[in-house]
């Protein structure tokens, strides 16, 4: 299974502060990269994506950037807030046959007030 | 109403036992999935069906029989639970566009003693 590589483990941002979290992958047949959101005891949940068409994403304070040529993506949360505090997974698929997502490993994200 | 239902919430048994778990979804979605989720919060593919059919089936042990008897419905049995199996299951579900979200249920603690 192709890989897809995140970072930091674990972040610890104040509020008002801008979070950032990284993701790289390796197969280049990737073309659909979006970011999940889980609360604790709940299921994940999609937060936004994006296609390679693009380099950049926006929806409300949460943005996407996407490197292509670097086959790097990153997930900027603006303003964090408490309510932000959970763990944030990227993952990646391609469109073409049946393809399923590929997570990576998570960052648990905690908003100080 | 909740759209990817699964029962229980939590399983505590002992090692030996068989046990199964139950999902729902009322989305019309096509395609179903089941996760795992380990202690370190990595989430890994166990398998997939479409519409009824069994589509990915990763390194699973046999002991984890997937059944789909509409394609509403996809239950997780467990047979001769080993320690190794405690960790949170989420069922899924998605339209079959590679573009399309998933949706997760809450998730199932299993725990095996």
């Amino acid at each position: 299974q192709q890989q897809v590589k995140q970072s930091p483990q674990s972040l610890i941002v104040q509020k008002g502060g801008i979070s950032i979290i990284n993701c790289a992958y390796e197969n280049t047949a990737f073309d659909y990269f979006p970011w999940y959101q889980q609360f604790p005891g709940k299921g994940p949940a999609l937060l936004i994506a994006i296609r390679p068409d693009v380099s950049e994403k926006k929806e409300g304070r949460f943005t996407i950037s996407f490197n292509k040529s670097a086959k790097q993506f990153s997930l900027h949360i603006m303003d964090s807030q408490p309510g932000d505090s959970a763990t944030y997974f990227c993952a990646a698929s391609m469109s073409s046959g049946y393809s399923t997502l590929t997570f990576g490993k998570g960052t648990m994200l905690l908003v100080s007030p | 109403d909740t759209a990817v239902s699964q029962t229980p919430k939590y399983l505590v048994t002992q090692m030996g036992n068989d046990k199964s778990i139950k999902c729902e979804q009322n989305l019309g979605h096509d395609t179903m999935y089941w996760y795992k989720q380990d202690s370190k919060k990595f989430l890994k593919i166990m398998f997939s069906y479409n519409n009824k059919e069994l589509i990915i089936n990763e390194t699973v042990p046999n002991r984890f029989s997937p059944k789909s008897p509409d394609k509403a419905h996809l239950n997780l049995h467990i047979n001769s639970l080993e320690l190794g199996d405690s960790a949170v299951y989420f069922c899924a579900s998605s339209q079959v566009d590679s573009y399309s979200p998933l949706h997760f249920g809450n998730g199932t603690r299993l725990t095996v003693t």
